[in-house]
């Protein structure tokens, strides 16, 4: 019955070497969100799509981009991994328009970067 | 910009008691949506509850209820007959009517024994 899918669960990546981290729905929402999520913080959202536009968040580094080829899938691209981006990345979905919803969550893909 | 103040960085009550957890935030709109949010040490980031802000009626979700102060812009939870279960972050977020989550930076409750 998963909604929100991130895959994979744990990814371990090299210094340098680009990542990409998936999502996908079956809810048919229009937004799709990437958050990053240090220990113990709160979540930090990256960027989100709504339908096919793309909004970036002002702080987002350009070392992270992101993909949505369809209303099912989307992707997050680190170009060149740091050892500050090591975190958790949520994926988050909600529905736009009449009858907002509320967001719901993957279970993360935890990022380790070495 | 919005912003989502829990003054709570921790907090731990014993089994079975009631506890509540605060959340102020600050915004100039009138259309808006408050959650709470529950993520339980290594899992998923579920919803707990939902409140509307043209609706003036409390939300209540079973053991789950809040408290919105509207103008005071006040929007606190309230967990009654604790269960081991509820162990977990608390994150308070804000949406404005069609615009990203805001999160605040979380309670970290633990329920005793």
């Amino acid at each position: 019955d998963a909604m929100v899918i991130q895959n994979p669960r744990y990814q371990v990546t090299q210094f340098g070497k680009p990542v990409t981290l998936s999502c996908s729905q079956t809810l048919n929402h229009n937004v799709m969100y990437w958050y990053q999520q240090k220990s113990s913080q709160a979540p930090k959202l990256l960027f989100h799509y709504y339908d096919k536009d793309f909004n970036n968040e002002a702080d987002t580094p350009d070392n992270f981009q992101s993909r949505r080829p369809n209303t099912s899938f989307c992707f997050l691209d680190i170009r060149s991994p740091g050892l500050g981006d090591a975190a958790m990345y949520l994926c988050a979905t909600s529905r736009r328009g009449a009858g907002n919803t509320e967001a719901f969550f993957g279970q993360g893909t935890r990022l380790t970067v070495v | 910009a919005q912003t989502v103040t829990q003054s709570q960085p921790e907090m731990s009550v014993q089994e079975a008691e009631t506890v509540t957890l605060s959340c102020t935030y600050d915004t100039s709109e009138s259309n808006y949506y408050l959650f709470w949010y529950k993520q339980p040490p290594s899992r998923q980031m579920i919803l707990v509850i939902r409140q509307e802000a043209y609706k003036q009626q409390n939300a209540t979700e079973n053991r789950f209820s809040v408290n919105f102060q509207k103008a005071a812009k006040s929007f606190s939870l309230k967990i009654s007959d604790s269960q081991l279960g509820d162990t977990a972050m608390y994150f308070c977020a804000f949406m404005r009517g069609n615009e990203k989550l805001t999160f605040g930076t979380g309670t970290r409750l633990t329920i005793i024994p």
